[in-house]
């Protein structure tokens, strides 16, 4: 299994401009994570999902972002429109089970907004 | 509130000297405490949970209910130690983590 896989890797965009980040979970997981990172603030939850619903948002900064789980093999997070201070690395995991123990990370996409 | 304090950006010490990267949490229920590890250039990965009480890589955490602490010590420090590490609380379903230490262990 070649893990949690995160497209792009990196993403250079202008303020104002539509991002997409990619995750494609590790195959049986049935729980999906989105984390930012930054310097100032390390490892912020901003969502997850068990079984394809979402569970917690209460980490989504605000309604320019939106994350999606149409299905069990895919998600999505959307930034509309971007800011600067969106810049950081974004990263998925999965884990198998209800219960957070053992999150499985992707390599992180890095979005950087000019 | 759920939080997860780690007092030091950066520890820095000598090969053979002890390692203890300090983490306090804040959680009203009854804690479930991880530490995650991110080498150069790898992914973050799981590193030793509280309950089950092992020791990895030659590293140990005993969780304080009383301090509210899972610190994380190693008694001899190794350079490949030399990596982020996250203190992290898994309050149901969700992780929730420290901003992190880096450890950076000098020859």
């Amino acid at each position: 299994d070649a893990g949690v896989i995160q497209s792009p890797r990196h993403e250079v965009t202008e303020m104002g401009q539509e991002v997409t980040l990619r995750c494609k979970p590790i195959s049986g997981h049935n729980s999906l994570f989105w984390y930012r990172q930054t310097m100032m603030r390390g490892l912020e939850l901003l969502i997850y999902f068990n079984n394809n619903v979402p569970i917690d948002d209460s980490g989504m900064p605000e309604d320019r972002f939106s994350a999606k789980m149409p299905n069990a093999s895919f998600s999505t997070l959307k930034i509309q429109p971007s800011e600067p201070r969106d810049s950081a690395v974004y990263f998925c995991a999965s884990s198998l089970g209800t219960r957070a123990g053992e999150l499985f990370f992707g390599e992180g996409s890095r979005l950087t907004v000019l | 509130a759920q939080r997860v304090t780690q007092p030091e950006k950066l520890l820095s010490v000598f090969k053979g000297a002890p390692v203890e990267l300090k983490c306090n949490y804040s959680y009203s229920g009854s804690p479930e405490l991880f530490w995650y590890v991110q080498y150069s250039r790898q992914r973050l990965q799981l590193l030793l949970r509280h309950i089950s009480r092992e020791s990895i890589k030659g590293f140990t955490a005993d969780l304080n209910k009383g301090e509210t602490s899972f610190h994380l010590k190693k008694p001899f420090a190794q350079e490949e130690d030399s990596a982020m590490y996250y203190c992290a609380l898994a309050p149901g379903g969700k992780l929730i983590f420290g901003q992190g230490t880096e450890l950076s262990v000098k020859p």
